[in-house]
């Protein structure tokens, strides 16, 4: 069982388009981190989000930590295929003594010209 | 350049053969760890070290032991390989993880056990 549900898996839409990815649990992360991964590259961190509630944006790209910091969600506006790649969710839970850190499935996005 | 170096980036080998991957870091990063990642599963972590001769578990250590006699280097090393062992491999570093910081990946070693 996934500790960390990202939805959806794949997603493959037009250039200009708006999307969402989900990133959903049933624990309450301290932290949450959004990586991007391209073909035979290591993901790439592109925002941590901590506090409950919050919102970050980056360029075409918005983050938003759940209230209850058991979710997110990206938003990307007006996609563009420069955006095509794997988006990872990864939250980050107190264990032992040191943060945990789970990733999701990872969403594969392709966007189309 | 800050970043993670993993050798080899590919490798084909049988079964039984012992191999070990090599990761570097030149960060100076305490925290360093190895995730495979497989198709609808997802990274999964197979070890981690939070600083030289510190070294645990993750969720699926199973057939991998890993060393960390130097804080810049965390060779994984399969001692029998099997091909359910057959994954791309990602080695990881960061600081100490309680200050949320993010981690930082090599670019991957793509291993197929014959």
């Amino acid at each position: 069982t996934q500790l960390l549900e990202q939805s959806p898996q794949f997603l493959s839409i037009q250039e200009g388009e708006n999307l969402t990815v989900y990133c959903n649990s049933s624990s309450v992360f301290s932290s949450l981190q959004w990586y991007r991964q391209e073909p035979g590259e290591g993901p790439v961190l592109l925002v941590t989000v901590v506090t409950g509630g919050e919102v970050k944006k980056l360029k075409r790209l918005t983050f938003q930590f759940g209230d209850a910091r058991k979710d997110s969600s990206l938003h990307i506006t007006a996609a563009q295929p420069g955006d095509t790649g794997l988006y990872l969710c990864a939250g980050a839970l107190l264990s032992g003594g040191y943060q945990k850190v789970t990733f999701g499935i990872g969403t594969k996005l392709q966007v189309i010209p | 350049e800050a970043q993670v170096t993993q050798n080899p980036r590919y490798l084909i080998t049988v079964t039984g053969k012992k191999l070990t991957v090599t990761c570097s870091q030149n960060m100076n990063h305490e925290y360093m760890s190895w995730y495979r990642q497989d198709p609808g599963l997802g990274l999964r972590q197979i070890y981690y070290s939070m600083n030289v001769e510190v070294t645990d578990k993750g969720d699926v250590p199973e057939g991998y032991k890993v060393s960390r006699k130097e804080k810049r280097n965390f060779p994984l090393i399969l001692e029998s390989p099997s091909p359910n062992q057959t994954s791309l491999y990602f080695c990881a570093s960061s600081t100490i993880l309680d200050s949320n910081q993010p981690q930082h990946f090599g670019d991957g070693t793509r291993l197929s056990i014959l």
